[in-house]
């Protein structure tokens, strides 16, 4: 199986754009997708398939893939948007976490 | 709306068995659309995948956990499990079950898969 290499931590001013990497040697055979988890809460799936956002997630989580890394990206971040994120994908019928990106809005 | 629910005892000894269950609520265990499968998260660290088990039976689990992972279903209680045995302190964790979607605009691929919804997680301690 492969890895996928998240940075540990981003900071972002409200109303900025965040951006969270997410690289993996084999990323471009596979479909990623990004979960958020706020504290105490369960993980969530803002973004599938490189760039499909589920009903109810706002427009200004958006996903990209180029190369090997695949980036979520936050437009107009707002200080709800804080969490822990982290980015998937799957190597045959095992699934790989990223090791989780956590979102400071400052 | 579909809803999962994850049950079973908060402690557990070492060298014991861990046994959860998730309950699904809102709809079929059966569907045809989804999968299902654990991940767990020990305290102030990442997510761990487990494993999935899919509607054809088929099982696949975590290397690491492999030869101590048993993930099963029971669509007459419309539940799902799992068995992780000879645990250690390092297995505790929050455990969460969820379900795997694989369609998007009207194609069901696996390449497609994703884990679009989770149970509210139960933390498990293991200590004697």
């Amino acid at each position: 199986s492969f890895e996928l290499t998240q940075p540990p931590s981003v900071s972002v001013s409200p109303g900025q754009t965040a951006s969270i990497t997410c690289s993996g040697d084999k990323l471009g055979n596979q479909y990623v997708s990004w979960y958020q988890q706020k504290p105490g809460h369960s993980p969530v799936v803002v973004i599938y398939q490189d760039n499909q956002r589920p009903s109810g997630i706002p427009e200004r989580f958006s996903g990209s893939f180029s190369g090997n890394t695949a980036t979520l990206t936050i437009s107009g971040t707002q200080a709800v948007d804080e969490a822990d994120y982290y980015c998937q994908a799957w190597d045959s019928y095992t699934a790989i976490f990223g090791g989780g990106t956590k979102l400071t809005v400052l | 709306q579909m809803q999962l629910q994850e049950s079973g005892p908060g402690l557990v000894k070492p060298s014991e068995t861990l046994s959860l269950t998730c309950t699904v609520s809102g709809g079929s265990i059966s569907s045809s659309g989804y999968y299902w499968g654990w991940i767990r998260q020990p305290p102030g660290k990442g997510l761990e995948w487990i494993g999935t088990i899919y509607y054809s039976g088929s099982t696949y689990y975590n290397p690491s956990l492999k030869s101590r992972v048993t993930i099963s279903v029971d669509t007459s209680k419309n539940q799902f499990s799992l068995r992780l045995t000879s645990v250690t302190a390092a297995d505790t964790a929050m455990f969460y079950c969820v379900r795997v979607g694989f369609c998007s605009g009207g194609s069901c691929y696996d390449t497609l898969r994703y884990f679009d919804l989770w149970g509210r997680g139960t933390l498990v301690t293991v200590s004697s």
